[in-house]
């Protein structure tokens, strides 16, 4: 069974600081997705990496995929309160199935 | 361009009863995707549909069920409800097979088994 390993669980930290949010397998993705998710709605795409090595940034984010294609990671510069919510990522696999991590529940205290 | 819609937003039943969750993907798409998300975790994957046909399963049992109509829009029925069940309920569509682009969640229908 493939497993997306996704760390921290939580995270609480206050404004203006700096994260950074882990998602490992032993396994190979073809390309690897982030989302964020606010209470009460659907998780929201924020970005698809496909290339082993590829960093992609999207304002005070930036996203990473591993060399191996194995392992990803999002880190938050400057962490603001409307950065709160539910940050999830998901791994295409070979058979087209997206595996998906269990989500880092991310609090910006004012 | 619409969205992914499901309906109700919000479903209350009592524990032995049926729910039907409903949901249309964006037009173009052809692949609808089924989730299952407990209180504050992560997704469980159901079902996926493609074509009209059911391409995948999670590890849910039989009582989890659905299909996808020639209009690409598809149904999750849940028979025998128990109360773990109550969750929210999320659909996803994507342009069909391997294509994640585009790969759209909607608002989710929230289900309450009393």
């Amino acid at each position: 069974t493939q497993l997306l390993e996704q760390s921290p669980q939580f995270l609480s930290i206050q404004e203006g600081e700096n994260l950074t949010v882990y998602c490992n397998s032993s396994s190979v993705f073809s390309s690897l997705q982030w989302y964020r998710q606010e209470p009460g709605e659907g998780p929201v795409l924020l970005v698809t990496v496909v290339t082993g090595g590829e960093v992609k940034k999207l304002k005070r984010l930036t996203f990473q995929f591993g060399d191996a294609r194995k392992d990803s990671s999002l880190h938050i510069t400057a962490a603001q309160p409307g950065d709160t919510g539910l940050y999830l990522c998901a791994g295409l696999n070979s058979n087209y199935q997206l595996i998906w991590g269990a989500g880092t529940k991310l609090i910006i205290k004012p | 361009e619409a969205g992914v819609t499901q309906s109700p937003t919000h479903l209350i039943k009592t524990r032995g009863q049926q729910a039907t969750l409903r949901c249309s993907p964006i037009s173009g798409h052809t692949s609808v995707y089924w989730y299952q998300q407990a209180l504050g975790l992560g997704l469980q994957f159901l079902l996926w549909y493609d074509e009209g046909e059911e391409r995948n399963r999670g590890n849910f049992p039989p009582r989890f069920s659905g299909r996808q109509f020639p209009n690409y829009s598809s149904e999750l029925n849940v028979n025998a409800l128990e109360l773990e069940d109550s969750a929210l309920y999320l659909c996803a569509s994507s342009p069909g097979t391997g294509r994640i682009d585009g790969y759209t969640f909607g608002s989710g229908t929230r289900l309450t088994v009393v």
